[in-house]
């Protein structure tokens, strides 16, 4: 069965502290998508990023980088800096191949972030 | 460009009454979906559309909720009676496919 673990249910970092959000993913299928939201006090999910399971090179973008490891079916992100507007509720959520091109997403319990000043 | 549009934001309602959602999609995109958020069970799919037809209604809790796609711009999810452990927060969702969703803000559900 398909799952998303993200252990870490709240974190409190201060700000330009650098902080690391951990994903674990559990799936039966060889090819499949993982994937981290942003959730700002706003509402709305914003989409970060989408990694396919053969693509397993790091990604940075900005303060924001990526850790694809399939040898522990982790997925974790690290933001570099922290700032006040990062703090939000991050989820990780995991798509199979059967169900990429739809969007038909598994997502994790999120891990809420708060960036004091 | 407009993000996805929902309406109400908030409802308070009582049990046994009638609840419509309402969703206006990014234009272009083929497809949308609804998933329900609450603290016990996070972020849960209900049901998505493909080009207006609904392709998987398996996260549907129950012949209480309905969801229709008339066309390709507007989605309404129904829930008729309404109970007190369907408050929380529904969102659509709409997308071209490969999994990056456009949320729209929410509607928060209460029922009494």
């Amino acid at each position: 069965a398909q799952k998303v673990t993200q252990a870490q249910t709240e974190i409190s970092v201060v700000e330009k502290e650098d902080v690391t959000l951990d994903c674990v993913y559990e799936t039966r299928d060889t090819t499949y998508y993982l994937f981290w939201y942003k959730q700002p006090p706003s509402g709305e999910l914003v989409f970060l990023i989408r990694r396919n399971s053969f693509d397993e090179q790091n990604e940075i973008s900005g303060r924001y980088s990526w850790n694809f490891q399939k040898s522990t079916s982790s997925f974790n992100f690290t933001i570099t800096a922290s700032q006040v507007v990062d703090s939000a509720v991050y989820f990780c959520a995991l798509s199979e191949e059967r169900s990429s091109n739809t969007g038909k997403l598994i997502f994790g319990q999120g891990t809420t972030l708060q960036v004091k000043p | 460009d407009a993000g996805v549009i929902q309406s109400p934001r908030h409802e308070v309602t009582e049990m046994g009454q009638e609840v419509t959602l309402r969703c206006k999609p990014i234009s272009g995109h083929d497809y949308l979906f609804w998933y329900r958020q609450t603290m016990m069970r996070g972020l849960e799919l209900l049901i998505y559309f493909n080009n207006n037809v609904p392709i998987d209604d398996s996260g549907m809790p129950e012949d209480r909720f309905s969801a229709k796609m008339p066309n390709a711009s507007f989605s309404t999810l129904k829930i008729q009676p309404s109970e007190p452990r369907d408050s929380a927060v529904y969102f659509c969702a709409s997308s071209k496919g490969g999994g990056e969703l456009f949320f729209g803000e929410g509607s928060r559900l209460t029922v009494l």
